[in-house]
């Protein structure tokens, strides 16, 4: 089964406004979690991570909450910039890292 | 559904051997299978891309007689590290599509940790 889910395969949003991408995971043992970015052709880029004892971490644009109680995760990008299209993926980990199926986020200018 | 498992989840040989790593995808056929290999900071490499029934596309960079893919069906690919030295230790992920998914949808595997002594 999968154990951490991004249950919107795309994402559509104008250039200066916010994107909101969402990952819900089902193993409270997960400790660490992380955001990668990916261009075709390339693998996953790292993007940002938060540890299990916060819930938040900031990096510029990027934003990225965890709700434990809820299992969620989400990562913030304000504001949006053209080329922040890509294929973002979350991912969290334990002794093993578990990945999410990715959203398209595309930024219309 | 959508899992895909690998195989070992860890590995531990000594310096020369060979070591084969088994990607599955549980619940679906997979069109394409990836293999990325984990660096420090971590980023992940693609390795190679391979089809099934095809030879394998390497990246520039990854030697093709040190890392050999065999993608033997809709539902395997193996990766066999070569002679394998303590600079391969590294984590490796597959990860596998899905015709009719989205665009960039990819489902990885849980990763297999090698250590080569």
């Amino acid at each position: 089964d999968q154990q951490v889910k991004q249950n919107s395969p795309s994402l559509s949003v104008q250039e200066g406004r916010i994107s909101i991408l969402n990952c819900d995971y089902t193993n409270s043992m997960f400790d660490y979690f992380l955001w990668y970015k990916k261009y075709p052709a390339e693998g996953p880029t790292f993007l940002i991570s938060i540890s299990s004892i916060k819930d938040k971490n900031e990096d510029g644009r990027f934003t990225v909450f965890l709700n434990k109680s809820a299992k969620h995760l989400s990562l913030h990008i304000v504001p949006s910039q053209p080329g922040d299209s890509a294929v973002y993926f979350c991912a969290a980990s334990n002794n093993d890292m578990r990945f999410g199926a990715g959203t398209r986020l595309t930024v219309k200018p | 559904g959508a899992v895909v498992s690998q195989h070992p989840s860890w590995v531990i040989c000594k310096s020369g051997t060979s070591v084969k790593i088994e990607c599955r995808s549980l619940d679906f056929q997979a069109t394409t299978m990836f293999w990325y290999r984990q660096f420090p900071k971590q980023s992940l490499m693609l390795m190679a891309t391979s089809n099934e029934g095809s030879k394998a596309t390497y990246e520039q960079g990854v030697e093709k007689d040190k890392f050999l893919i065999n993608h033997a069906s809709l539902t395997l690919s193996t990766l066999t590290v070569t002679s394998a030295h303590p600079e391969d230790s590294s984590f490796y992920i597959c990860s596998a599509t899905s015709r009719g998914d989205g665009e960039g949808t990819q489902y990885f595997g849980p990763g297999t940790r090698l250590l080569v002594l």
